[in-house]
């Protein structure tokens, strides 16, 4: 019973380049959270996804960034025109409904603009 | 900004000694929750308190409440090497759940 699996675990990208972040919720999870951590510092909501929907995204940045969680596969957390600012880790949490109260959290992909 | 606040910022103590963290939020919560990261990793869920409660022993580990002064504090008895890491406070408010800044812990053997 695998946890929650992210890709690519470390991701370097050029400025101006796209960087695109895979998350495979828990199985039998159908939420799913992402939050971003800079260094030293805590985690900061982002987006919180059901399948096919969008449920908050008020901790995206208006633009650039995109996320979403199809009827099949992994949830997708977009990134266009990576800035070095856009250098973090990128964590991914599911759930297995609203209110479940615990997150599961992934490994984590950790990105790198030059 | 609901996010939570822990305190102290970084903590080293002797194994064997209790380490005691403590988290400060803003909002109304329907329950407090504490997760541990080690460096480099994802988050791992500690223990769950429920608004209602007033205290939660797992372990070593002992939670406390107090919704009044809208703080909560998470107490390691017995630490040890093992132990060190971050350790964040996270208030779910609804469909987000808020983390705190983190308590860098070292256990020194």
């Amino acid at each position: 019973n695998a946890g929650v699996m992210q890709n690519p675990r470390h991701l370097v990208r050029r400025r101006g380049q796209e960087a695109r972040l895979r998350c495979s919720p828990m199985k039998g999870h159908s939420h799913v959270y992402w939050y971003r951590q800079l260094p030293e510092e805590g985690l900061k909501f982002m987006v919180y996804l059901q399948k096919e929907n969008i449920i908050d995204e008020s901790g995206m940045p208006k633009e650039r960034f995109s996320a979403e969680f199809p009827k099949e596969g992994p949830s997708i957390l977009r990134i266009q025109q990576v800035v070095r600012g856009d250098s973090a880790a990128y964590f991914c949490a599911s759930s297995p409904r609203n209110g479940a109260n615990v997150l599961t959290f992934g490994a984590g992909s950790r990105l790198t603009v030059l | 900004s609901q996010q939570g606040e822990e305190d102290p910022q970084a903590l080293s103590i002797q194994e064997g000694e209790n380490a005691t963290m403590n988290c400060s939020y803003k909002t109304s919560i329907n329950n407090l929750q504490w997760y541990r990261q080690n460096s480099g990793r994802g988050l791992v869920h500690l223990i769950l308190i429920r608004s209602n409660e007033r205290e939660k022993h797992s372990g070593r580990l002992r939670v406390t409440l107090d919704t009044s002064k809208k703080s909560s504090s998470l107490l390691i008895t017995a630490s040890r090497a093992a132990d060190t890491a971050s350790y964040f406070c996270a208030t779910d408010a609804g469909n987000q759940f808020y983390f705190g800044t983190g308590t860098s812990l070292t256990v020194i053997p």
